[in-house]
This record gives C-alpha cells, sequence and structure tokens, in this order.
C-alpha cells in the first residue's frame, strides 16, 4: 500500500462548481498534513495545513479523520485560476519529511 | 525576493557526466531538504539537513549521489556518472525547526535531462 494516495484525475468542473478531493495515508503516526498546490512545470505550493478539528480558508476547507487516515479538500465556487494539481502531504512519523500523494489534477471550464 | 532559490533551473547533460545544483535557502531556515519530481509523480524526499548536518538520507540516494551544506546556509547536491534515469526536476525546500508546523517551502527546482 502506498504511503499516500488520492483520487486519480484529472477532475474536469465548470467554474462554480464544488469539487472534493480524497486522499488516505498509512503512517499512523504521521503528525502534519498538507494541501499543496502545484501548477503546471512549478514548484509545489503550500495551499493550507491541516488540522484535526478541519480548518477553512476562503472557499477551501480541508479535513482530517484521524481514526480512518483520510484527509479531505473541498473547493466552493471553482474559479478557472484553481486549475492546478492539488498534492495531499504527510510527514512521517516523527520525522521532518514529507511525503507526497502522485496528485489530483483539476481543471476548470468556462 | 527572499524565497528559495536554485541554480540551474534547467540542466542538459550527456550520460556519464557530472552535474551538481545549488540551493539558497530562506535565510533564517535552519532545515533543508532535497526532493525529485519525476513526470506524473509527486515530489519523493531525498536527503534532508539540520544547519549543517545531513541527517537523514533516502534509499533512493544511491552512492552516486551527495550533498552538502557546509556552512549550515546554502547546499550542494551532486550527481555523479549520470543515468537517463536522474532526468528529472530537482526540489529544494527550507523550514524552521520552531515552526510548529514546519511548513516547508519550495524553491523553483532545476530541471535535469540527460541525454
Amino acid at each position: 500500500r502506498k504511503e499516500v494516495e488520492q483520487d486519480p484525475g484529472p477532475f474536469n468542473v465548470p467554474e462554480g462548481a464544488t469539487v472534493a478531493f480524497n486522499c488516505t495515508y498509512s503512517n499512523s503516526a504521521s503528525q502534519s498534513f498538507f494541501w499543496y498546490r502545484q501548477d503546471c512545470r512549478k514548484e509545489p505550493k503550500l495551499l493550507m495545513s491541516v488540522y484535526s478539528s478541519g480548518n477553512e480558508d476562503g472557499r477551501f476547507t480541508a479535513q482530517l479523520n484521524r481514526a480512518s487516515q483520510y484527509i479531505s479538500l473541498l473547493i466552493r465556487d471553482s474559479k478557472l485560476s484553481d486549475s492546478a494539481t492539488y498534492l495531499c502531504v504527510v510527514n512521517r512519523g516523527g520525522y521532518s519529511t514529507l511525503t507526497f500523494g502522485k496528485g489530483t489534477m483539476l481543471l476548470v471550464s468556462p | 525576493d527572499t524565497g528559495v532559490s536554485q541554480n540551474p533551473r534547467h540542466k542538459i547533460t550527456k550520460r556519464g557526466q557530472n552535474v551538481t545544483f545549488r540551493c539558497d535557502p530562506i535565510s533564517e531556515h535552519n532545515r533543508l531538504y532535497w526532493y525529485r519530481q519525476t513526470l506524473g509523480q509527486g515530489p519523493e524526499f531525498l536527503t534532508y539537513f539540520q544547519n549543517e548536518a545531513q541527517l537523514e538520507k533516502s534509499r533512493l540516494l544511491s552512492d552516486r549521489f551527495s550533498a552538502e551544506r557546509p556552512k549550515g546556509s546554502f547546499s550542494t547536491l551532486e550527481i555523479q556518472r549520470t543515468e537517463q534515469g536522474d532526468s528529472a526536476m530537482y526540489l529544494c525546500a527550507s523550514s524552521l525547526s520552531r515552526d510548529p508546523q514546519e511548513t516547508q517551502y519550495f524553491g523553483p527546482g532545476t530541471r535535469l535531462l540527460v541525454l
């Protein structure tokens, strides 16, 4: 089983749609969780950290379920500029290093 | 711009040649990481430093790869006797150990093509 698994993509949605990405992780000792966004041929950029109680940043909502080892990202009212690959990321137990999922590509069309 | 910088941004080399990449982290960050990303995959961890000490190396880091951070500031990643399978984007990231989330910030990467 891969350490971090994400929905295979791509997701094609119209502007204004709500889209949800799912992610599971295998290392129960993981302590930090993130969603990164990566535009084509660019570096990953932090979108948001994910906290146990769930957290929201504008149109973006992240949820964490430690018991199920499951992370989600919800994007509401999607914009053309949201088109990118979304990477689910966890740290490796007590280590600082990050483990990335393969990413899920989102394409928002007019 | 006070973000992470990497040089060169692109490198084309012939199989068997040695290449060296440089990473300059965000100035106050004491941790520095190297990752490799191939097409269609997420970044994969290679190695990391806290100050000048190399604390962890991945199994991916064969003996042809070496990384240094001699003064605890910039870092170099050298690949000796390059192989076509080394073609990838090499990403550097930095973080601050006292940041509770230890958020990592990435540089723009060095894209390596081995012919």
